[in-house]
């Protein structure tokens, strides 16, 4: 169980499009998750929190306007990079608490989608 | 400073050694400790959480936390290859989301 998906997998675009980063979770419901991004040989850098019909809550340094969050429903939730420009290629995480363990604040990540901006 | 600190390693060890993975922190309202492994180029996977103080054990794994001296450790025993990875330690003060350590990358030869 806790099976968190996202897609694509990986994605190569030109610099100044956009690119959408779906985020599931498969089979249970997520009041709330996590956008993370991860550069080589580092650690997670915590993006947004986002619940479910509510705006997401963005960490500190993190533009609002350049990545979307939108969670719509209870599994899933997108990361939109706007105007994508080659310092915003990363690896980027999502992950999602089970409603009835959030308590516990442990999550379940999805496999990650590496972005190239070309 | 870091409200939680890992060591990033790198840590290289034979097959079917015992691994001791550490992490100490700062902030005391920390209650839920987890450890996640990451493989390459995929998303973390939890191994273990624990509420508290205390010992936790599964399989070959097994978390410790010391909250007096703000303190968790993850132990590996019989080491295997499929062991190597970067082991995240995380904690929580229960309110949503975790602070997470930069990571030790593992390494366990055949």
């Amino acid at each position: 169980g806790a099976v968190v998906s996202q897609h694509p997998s990986w994605v190569i675009c030109k610099s100044g499009t956009s690119v959408k980063i779906e985020c599931r979770s498969l089979d249970f419901q997520a009041t709330t998750m996590f956008w993370y991004r991860q550069f080589p040989k580092q650690s997670l850098m915590l993006m947004a929190t986002s619940n479910e019909g509510s705006k997401a809550t963005y960490e500190q340094g993190v533009e609002k306007d350049k990545f979307l969050i939108n969670h719509a429903s209870l599994t899933l939730s997108t990361l939109t990079v706007t105007s994508a420009h080659p310092e915003d290629s990363s690896f980027y995480i999502c992950s999602a608490s089970l409603s009835r363990e959030l308590i516990t604040d442990t999550q379940y990540f999805g496999p990650g989608t590496r972005l190239t901006v070309l | 400073q870091k409200e939680v600190e890992q060591d990033p390693g790198p840590l290289s060890v034979p097959e079917g050694a015992i691994v001791s993975l550490n992490c100490t922190y700062s902030n005391s309202a920390f209650q839920y400790f987890m450890w996640y492994r990451q493989y390459s180029r995929k998303g973390p996977e939890l191994l273990m959480y624990t509420y508290s103080s205390g010992n936790k054990e599964d399989g070959r794994f097994t978390a410790q936390v010391d909250k007096s001296s703000k303190y968790i450790s993850l132990f590996i025993r019989d080491s295997q290859p499929s062991d190597s990875a970067t082991y995240l330690c995380a904690m929580s003060a229960g309110a949503g989301k975790s602070t997470f350590g930069d990571g030790t990358t593992l390494t366990v030869k055949p």
